[in-house]
Parts: structure tokens; sequence; C-alpha cells
């Protein structure tokens, strides 16, 4: 599986953008990019995911690189319950998703 | 908006015996998957199953473990001799395709004493 790198942990304030970067370098040219999260005692929810272009949804947009090794999910204003861990996968034409130890987001009131 | 669900929300078992695990699938999904996360650890893949086969299995997946999908609704996975390190959470996933979102049930926690 080709592999993510991303920051252990980062701080935001309320209502100001998040930026959370990923890195995959060794992308292949059919891996979709997916963002998750996963609240306290839950199952993972899915955030975004993208092939080549940018894409923007309800709750949030998803920037890729040019050379699509590297990629930033950007939550626009932050709310406290947008704490939780992200997690970014790549996903090629297989049946499952890799999960890492993600960036734990703390949001301050 | 539809939910995976999944039932129990907790199970308490011994050491050596069998569990099953249920869940509920997106009614329009074709691909399911198991995932479990022991405390304090990453979500770990288990196994996907599509058309009535495994697709993909895990290391994890062993001969103790094994899903089903008996009445095309439920979909299950069963521990046959528990052991004290399947302690876990156990997540439920579904998808309608390949490469589209997968939707997690909130889980089981299985507790093996």
């Amino acid at each position: 599986d080709a592999k993510t790198t991303q920051p252990n942990s980062m701080e935001s304030n309320e209502e100001e953008p998040v930026h959370l970067p990923c890195n995959h370098s060794t992308i292949s040219g059919t891996d979709y990019i997916h963002w998750y999260l996963q609240l306290p005692s839950q199952g993972p929810e899915y955030v975004i995911h993208g092939l080549t272009s940018n894409v923007n949804n309800r709750m949030a947009s998803l920037a890729i690189a040019e050379d699509r090794k590297s990629s930033t999910l950007i939550l626009h204003r932050a709310t406290l319950r947008d704490a939780a861990v992200y997690y970014c996968i790549l996903s090629g034409y297989d049946y499952k998703l890799s999960f890492g130890a993600g960036t734990t987001v703390t949001v301050r009131a | 908006e539809p939910e995976v669900t999944q039932t129990p929300s907790h199970q308490v078992t011994q050491m050596g015996q069998e569990v099953i695990l249920r869940c509920v699938p997106i009614s329009n999904h074709l691909y399911f998957y198991w995932y479990r996360q022991i405390l304090g650890q990453k979500v770990e893949f288990l196994v996907s199953f599509y058309n009535n086969e495994i697709s993909e299995k895990s290391e994890i997946f062993d001969d103790q473990f094994s899903v089903e999908r008996p009445d095309g609704s439920n979909f299950t996975l069963k521990i046959r001799s528990t052991k004290l390190e399947d302690s876990a959470m156990y997540f439920c996933a579904s998808s309608d395709r390949v490469n589209s979102p997968l939707h997690f049930g909130n889980g089981t926690r299985l507790t093996v004493t």
C-alpha cells in the first residue's frame, strides 16, 4: 500500500481555518486520496475524497498538489465539534482502506 | 440519512467462547467490510466482502474468523474461539462501489475475559 505521512497533532482556535497536510510521495496514478475523521468512541466518518482536482463539499475542501504527492484538508471555520482524529488514506482499485495514526486536531474555544 | 447499524454495542465473553457480531449495512450497498481497533491503536482492516465472497483479508483474519451474509441484509463476523487479544472495537462498513466513501457503523466493543 502507498503510504501517507501526517503530523501527529495540530491545534486551532475556534472559527479559524484548519489546514491539515498529508504527504504521499509514492502515490500511483490510480490512487484516490481519502480523508476520514474519527470522534472518540465512534466509527470513522467520511470527509472527502479526490483524484486529481481540488474538491469541495459541505464539510471541507481538499487541495491536491499538481504532482499529487501531497494534499491538504481544509476545514474553513473550526468548531469544537471538529476536534477529532483525521486520517489521510490512499486507495487504489482494491477493497480496503488502510488507516494510519492520523492527525489529532484540538480546537481551542 | 441511511446508516450502518451494529449490534450489540458491547459484548462481553469468556476466552474460548464463540461470538457473532452483527451488522446491517446500507440497503443498496454491495461492498462490506470489517475493521477493528484495539484501544489506543490504529483502525485495522480485517476483511472485505463482495458478491457473497471474501475479496481481500488481512493477516489478522485467520481461521478463527469468518464472515457471512446470511439473508441479504445482515453481515456477520464470527470469532470461533475468542482470545484475550481479540478485545477491541469492531467496526462494520459498507459502500456502493469501489473507491466510493465507506460508511461505518458505531462499532461493537468486544471484551474477552
